[in-house]
């Protein structure tokens, strides 16, 4: 069955501090893995990764796929209060629309 | 550009009773999906229009639930009759192509059945 799971579930940091996301991945005809960051409703593109060990950078996140051993994580650094949001993985598959598999998401706090 | 759009943000009705959702995509995107996100679990998909055909509708829990997109346009997700179990976030999203990098997402409908 496939299946994606990060961790840790929820994390709460200080400003200023740096954060690593984890999502894991078991599936099929894997095509790419997604981050998503949702803050109050919408969840909102952040990165897709298809190769590994290509790091993809937008300002103080970054993210990096490791196909071999089935992750990604995604960091973030020097974190603002604005940070705070539920992250979400999700893994696409190679066929059909059914093919979007997300993880239960890391919701982290960012405290002044 | 609007966003996507989904309307009620909230509804709360009485097991038995009929709930319907409302999602209107961003104009000129074909493709259209709704998701949903039970209380502590994982966004799992439930069906994908291009236009107004259903592309894939696997991940419709029952017959109780019925999704139409008329006009390939807006879509409505009908519950009926609503029970416990089906209390959780429906996301809309859409796109114009295939690919999920380009998925827009609604802010979703929070059903609680009570």
């Amino acid at each position: 069955e496939d299946k994606v799971v990060q961790s840790p579930l929820s994390l709460v940091v200080h400003e200023g501090d740096t954060v690593t996301l984890n999502c894991s991945y078991e599936v099929t005809n894997f095509r790419s893995l997604l981050w998503y960051k949702q803050e109050k409703k919408a969840p909102t593109f952040l990165f897709m990764l298809t190769s590994s060990g290509i790091e993809k950078k937008s300002g103080r996140l970054s993210s990096i796929l490791d196909k071999k051993e089935l992750f990604s994580i995604l960091n973030i650094t020097a974190t603002q209060t604005g940070d705070s949001a539920v992250y979400l993985c999700a893994v696409e598959k190679q066929t059909g629309a059914n093919n979007l598999f997300f993880g239960t998401g890391t919701r982290l706090t960012v405290i002044p | 550009e609007a966003g996507v759009t989904q309307f009620p943000s909230h509804s709360v009705i009485e097991k038995g009773q009929t709930v319907t959702l409302r999602c209107d995509p961003i104009s000129g995107h074909d493709n259209l999906y709704w998701y949903r996100r039970v209380m502590g679990k994982e966004i799992k998909f439930l069906l994908h229009f291009v236009k107004e055909s259903k592309q894939d509708e696997s991940g419709m829990p029952n017959n109780r639930f019925l999704a139409e997109r008329t006009g390939g346009t807006y879509s409505t997700l009908k519950v009926q009759p609503a029970e416990l179990e089906d209390s959780g976030v429906y996301f809309c999203a859409s796109s114009r192509q295939g690919t999920n990098e380009k998925l827009f997402f609604g802010s979703g409908t929070q059903l609680s059945v009570l």
